[in-house]
């Protein structure tokens, strides 16, 4: 069963670091990109970019751009998200979500979805 | 950047009836359309890829239709498991998310 396991809620100041995770299981996780979603309350959601775990290679929508870093361990089938400083404005539930298919198309929905990392930054 | 428009914000159907959902983009996604439905603290779920292909495991109630920048989702006869928000999503170029269409009972 293809399962994608997040990390807990957070509450953070502004200015602080953060990574959260994204824990694939029952495919093989070097052969389905994942993309990193944003969805503010009430809003639809947002591509913030996706990560190739075979090779580590990212491509970061522009309004994320040097914001926000991908990474991915394939050592233990894991996704990362991380801020090296987080705003106000970065609140909001952030899903890891796997391409439909195998190996890589920018073309392609996404058919498994974490359970969402709820981000709360407030001084 | 491509934007979906989805209509209505609401639509109210009792159990039983048919639901259509309307997505409209603006410039042609070709069938690069997808289909989600997500209920309340829950993440997305895959509906419909292509425009018209039903994923893994979505009754055949749900279907799909359009290309272009003309979509809709249809469910045929609602079941009260039904009842949640709706997204489509353009992957043709880069990704771009509708702002949803809360199906809620009548």
């Amino acid at each position: 069963e293809v399962q994608l396991v997040q990390s807990g809620a957070e509450v953070k100041k502004p200015g602080e670091s953060l990574r959260i995770s994204c824990q694939c299981s029952g495919y093989s996780f070097t052969s389905y990109w994942i993309n990193w979603v944003r969805q503010m309350p009430g809003k639809g959601p947002e591509l913030m970019g996706r990560i190739d775990p075979s090779e580590s290679y990212s491509h970061y929508s522009p309004a994320f751009e040097g914001h926000v870093t991908f990474s991915a361990d394939k050592s233990i089938n894991t996704a990362y998200l991380q801020w090296s400083s987080l705003k106000a404005s970065d609140i909001g539930i952030y899903y890891c979500a796997r391409n439909s298919q195998a190996y890589g198309s920018g073309r392609d929905s996404f058919d498994y979805w974490g359970q969402g990392t709820l981000v709360i930054v407030s001084s | 950047e491509i934007v979906m428009t989805q209509s209505p914000a609401t639509l109210s159907v009792s159990p039983g009836e048919r639901a259509t959902l309307s997505c409209r983009a603006s410039q042609s996604v070709r069938s690069y359309l997808a289909w989600y439905q997500q209920k309340p603290g829950q993440a997305p779920r895959l509906l419909i890829y292509g425009a018209s292909t039903r994923a893994t495991g979505i009754p055949a109630r749900f279907s799909g239709s359009g290309s272009g920048t003309e979509f809709t989702l249809t469910i045929s006869s609602l079941q009260s498991e039904d009842f949640a928000v709706y997204f489509c999503h353009q992957y043709n170029n880069w990704h771009t998310f509708g702002q949803g269409t809360k199906l809620e009972i009548k």
